[in-house]
């Protein structure tokens, strides 16, 4: 199972709106609904964003929100704030063989 | 509060042994699917095993097929990953996760990670 794919990096100013892509295959992205997305601060361990495409869990903001189309998941981050500087990873549901497969992570900076 | 505590981590060399555990506590352990995520150092998050809250679905990373096996104890709210014939590429931190429900597909509460270094 290949990893999904995930542009190295994106950026954007305080306040602005970036968007994150993770394009995998009709395989995982795009025969399931279970696509998740993960922040990690440095030396940190991962935090849940968003599960099942679009849900939030408790406590996480609203800036953070995820949607699907096909074989692509993405993540916006409205509002962006210096805070929001990590890396992110999308994760998805590939069947009963592969079970779960990771993006290749984007590194965000806030410029 | 959800905690999670991996250890066991280690120096070990080509073709060793390891096996990992995960202290849980603060949930009701014996519902929920439990995973293993490892990170090799720089790099980016990969899936190694999940186990369902009964042991009926026990899943693995095509790459550690035949050489890692998952397991818990539900009576201690432990999980544990023994690492057999061990390589330079499984040099990584090794998170325990818990899933948002079982079989849930996500890993909702994580632990602090225990670092497997694989080197002679």
């Amino acid at each position: 199972q290949s990893a999904l794919t995930q542009p190295a990096s994106v950026s954007g100013s305080p306040g602005q709106s970036i968007t994150i892509s993770c394009t995998g295959t009709s395989s995982d992205v795009g025969n399931y609904n279970l696509v998740s997305w993960y922040q990690q601060h440095p030396g940190k361990a991962p935090k849940l964003l968003i599960y099942e495409v679009t849900k939030r869990p408790s406590g996480v903001s609203n800036r953070f929100s995820g949607s699907k189309s096909a074989n692509t998941a993405s993540l916006t981050i409205s509002g962006l704030q210096t805070e929001d500087e990590a890396d992110y990873y999308c994760c998805s549901y590939a069947g009963r063989s592969s079970l779960e497969v990771f993006g290749t992570g984007t590194k965000v900076t806030v410029l | 509060e959800v905690q999670l505590v991996e250890s066991g981590g280690d120096l070990v060399k080509p073709g060793g042994s390891l096996r990992l555990s995960c202290a849980a506590s603060g949930f009701t352990f014996s519902t929920y699917t439990m995973t293993w995520v490892r990170q090799p150092p720089g790099k980016g998050l990969e899936w190694v095993s999940s186990i369902s809250s009964s042991t009926s679905y026990i899943h693995y990373a095509d790459s550690m097929k035949g050489r890692f096996t998952i397991s818990r104890d539900n009576a201690k709210n432990s999980l544990y990953l023994q690492m057999n014939n061990l390589r330079a590429e499984d040099t990584a931190l090794y998170y325990c996760a818990r899933e948002g429900y079982d079989s849930s597909g996500y890993s909702a509460y994580w632990g602090q990670g225990t670092l497997v270094t694989v080197s002679s």
